[in-house]
């Protein structure tokens, strides 16, 4: 079992939609959680990061934690085509380290 | 805030020769810097740890005495690769964290793409 997983997609959703990208580890003592996007050719760039159990907003963004279940998910409320990108999940390591998940493609369709 | 810088953003070298990447906190003092690796249609895959002022850590897999980091200071980190060889083609992507509670939030570079020819 891979200690980050997410689905790698494609997942294409309409414009205008909300997307919503899930991610699950397996680490329980993990507290930690971060959502990095990824355009095609680019570094990753810091989306949201959540701490504790439960919702937190920015913007059209909210990441939800829920460590019972051991999930966090990313949210993207009216969509744009420039919201296509790659999304990363990432769990902090106690040594500061990230650990990756694989990344889900997500496509938004005019 | 926390703006990460690389240097070069491309390079294009003949195989064999060394290569140096350079990784700079523009905008607060780096007690971590972090050197990832990244194939086409592949997730990020740590290479090694760098605190300033002590020998980097690096993951299984990767070869110390090719892939030599320093990190002589809180604000910059470099990478050289070695030797390098066409298959160390590949997008290096540093990042640097915060000291303290910030720590956790690794802030990235914008990458090196390296072509070994």
């Amino acid at each position: 079992q891979k200690e980050v997983e997410q689905n790698s997609g494609p997942l294409s959703v309409p414009e205008g939609a909300i997307a919503s990208l899930n991610c699950t580890y397996s680490d329980r003592g993990s507290q930690s959680f971060f959502w990095y996007r990824q355009y095609s050719g680019k570094s990753p760039e810091l989306i949201m990061f959540i701490y504790s159990n439960g919702d937190k907003e920015d913007g059209r963004f909210t990441a939800q934690l829920n460590k019972a279940s051991q999930y966090v998910s990313l949210l993207i409320r009216d969509s744009q085509p420039s919201d296509s990108a790659t999304y990363l999940c990432a769990v902090l390591k106690s040594n500061y380290q990230l650990i990756w998940g694989a990344g889900t493609k997500l496509i938004i369709k005019p | 805030g926390a703006v990460v810088s690389q240097h070069p953003s491309r390079v294009i070298c003949k195989s064999g020769t060394s290569v140096k990447i350079e990784c700079r906190s523009l905008d607060f003092q780096a007690t971590t810097m972090f050197w990832y690796r990244q194939f086409p249609k592949q997730s990020l895959m740590l290479m090694a740890t760098s605190n300033e002022g002590s020998k980097a850590t690096y993951e299984q897999g990767v070869e110390k005495d090719k892939f030599l980091i320093n990190h002589a200071s809180l604000t910059l980190s470099t990478l050289t690769v070695t030797s390098a060889h066409p298959e160390d083609s590949s997008f290096y992507i540093c990042s640097a964290t915060l000291s303290g509670a910030s720590a956790r939030m690794q802030f990235f570079g914008p990458g090196t793409r390296l072509t070994v020819l």
